[in-house]
């Protein structure tokens, strides 16, 4: 149990459009997922914090008119970057927060990620 | 501010133990210790966790130092498949609406 999937894996588009990037908690309800972001060789820097029903918690620095985030449910968040340009290129990846019994729990799982080049 | 100090990088050779050391000198009380790992181009993958006792589960083992300012994760017989770049991370249980920090982790590279 306890999967994230991100959709798509990976997507190259055109400087100027805006890219959707799904993150959906497979088997599991999330109240709460993350953001992150990471240009190769280094760490991942997290960019926001989605809460389901209510507006994301941006960190410094991330503008959220370009990085539009969507929880519109339980087991759905979306990341729109819109406008892209070749500086946002990068690995996109999102977390889900699961609240259940055990020793797990209220812990984080990762999607896969998702890579963004934009030409 | 950075809570955990591990090397940049290590090297491993197959079917040896790999022990990957982290100091988090400044760890609370309330506070465990977590180890993910993430392989090139896929997202962080848990390994273990724990407070103060040692812990082992069918990935790794984890040894905390009795003061709890250090702590190594053992992979007991690494693989090729076990190169990544591994975190150690310090945060109170059940937060889960707060969100892992990481740091620059260790690269393991296990050699054949």
């Amino acid at each position: 149990g306890a999967v994230v999937s991100q959709h798509p894996s990976w997507v190259i588009c055109k400087s100027g459009t805006s890219v959707k990037i799904e993150c959906r908690s497979l088997d599991f309800q999330a109240t709460t997922m993350f953001w992150y972001r990471q240009f190769p060789k280094q760490s991942l820097m997290l960019m926001a914090t989605s809460n389901e029903g209510s507006k994301a918690t941006y960190e410094q620095g991330v503008e959220k008119d370009k990085f539009l985030i969507n929880h519109a449910s339980l087991t759905l968040s979306t990341l729109t970057v819109t406008s892209a340009h070749p500086e946002d290129s990068s690995f996109y990846i999102c977390s889900a927060a699961r609240f259940a019994g055990g020793r797990m729990a209220n812990e984080q799982f990762f999607g896969p990620g998702t890579r963004l080049t934009v030409l | 501010d950075a809570k955990t100090t591990q090397p940049p990088s290590m090297d491993c050779a197959e079917g040896r133990a790999a022990n990957l050391p982290c100091n988090h000198s400044t760890i609370s009380g309330n506070e465990y210790v977590y180890w993910y790992r993430q392989i090139h181009s896929q997202g962080p993958q848990y390994i273990i966790h724990g407070l103060k006792n040692n812990e082992t589960n069918e990935m790794a083992s984890l040894i905390i130092t009795e003061d709890r300012k250090s702590s190594t994760l053992i992979l007991p017989h690494a693989t090729l498949r076990d190169t990544a770049v591994y975190y150690c991370i310090v945060r109170p249980r059940n937060s889960g609406n707060t969100p892992l920090v990481f740091g620059k982790g260790t690269r393991l590279s296990v050699i054949a």
